[in-house]
């Protein structure tokens, strides 16, 4: 069983509002991603992170930040919510590389910006 | 052209069928992944594999290095299985999805 964690599940919030997606491990996992995805479509990576005090961009990062201040957490932050960021938001990590790399994914965080 | 590109983007089957999808890369991988994704749900991975094959009940992976490509296989396909299968390529570090493939098991 995967050992990864996001909250909220779902968030209902109005525009113009900061919020920040959790997202936390207990596997140890050096590698982190936040994806976001629409209904039936691909996923787009909007953050990554190596490390702590790692975290580099994806294709979607211009509206969004991210923190890797400890191994497990890793959260994810709008700072002023649009419709546009209506979607799910998915959390994923993975140890170094060969076998020891599986992905492991979170529940997701479904988000409506009204 | 995407760098991994999945086929058939749409697949309907009836229960208890032998179900293939095919997965292509452009790109040198480290591993390829296969996840499954239920209808609102989220994502689980399947298998890893950096060669050869892998099985895990109904269902086995095989991976061809010099060809850049790979299988899924869903042996006595069950209505259950229907969900969005997608592959995965770990390239420099970074993760490269295919665009996915949804499956419909009908009874």
């Amino acid at each position: 069983e995967a050992d990864i964690y996001q909250t909220p599940r779902y968030l209902v919030i109005g525009t113009g509002k900061k919020i920040t997606l959790e997202c936390s491990q207990t596997m140890g996992h050096d590698k982190m991603y936040w994806y976001q995805q629409d209904p039936g479509m691909e996923l787009h990576l909007i953050h990554y992170s190596y490390g702590v005090n790692s975290t580099e961009k994806g294709d979607l990062s211009s509206e969004s930040t991210v923190s890797r201040i400890r191994t497990e957490h890793f959260p994810l932050t709008l700072e002023s919510a649009r419709p546009s960021h209506t979607s799910q938001y998915l959390c994923a990590s993975r140890a170094g590389t060969g076998v020891s790399g599986e992905l492991f994914f979170g529940e997701g965080s479904r988000l409506t910006v009204l | 052209k995407n760098e991994v590109e999945q086929s058939p983007q749409n697949l309907t089957a009836q229960e208890g069928e032998f179900i293939t999808i095919n997965c292509s890369y452009s790109v040198g991988i480290s591993a390829l992944h296969w996840l499954q994704q239920h209808p609102g749900g989220g994502i689980v991975s399947l298998f890893m594999l950096s060669s050869g094959k892998k099985k895990h009940g109904r269902l086995i992976a095989t991976i061809n290095i010099q060809e850049k490509h790979s299988s899924l296989h869903i042996t006595a396909s069950h209505p259950r299985d229907s969900a969005v299968y997608i592959c995965a390529v770990t390239n420099t570090g970074k993760l490269i999805f295919g665009q996915g493939t949804t499956l419909q098991v009908k009874p």
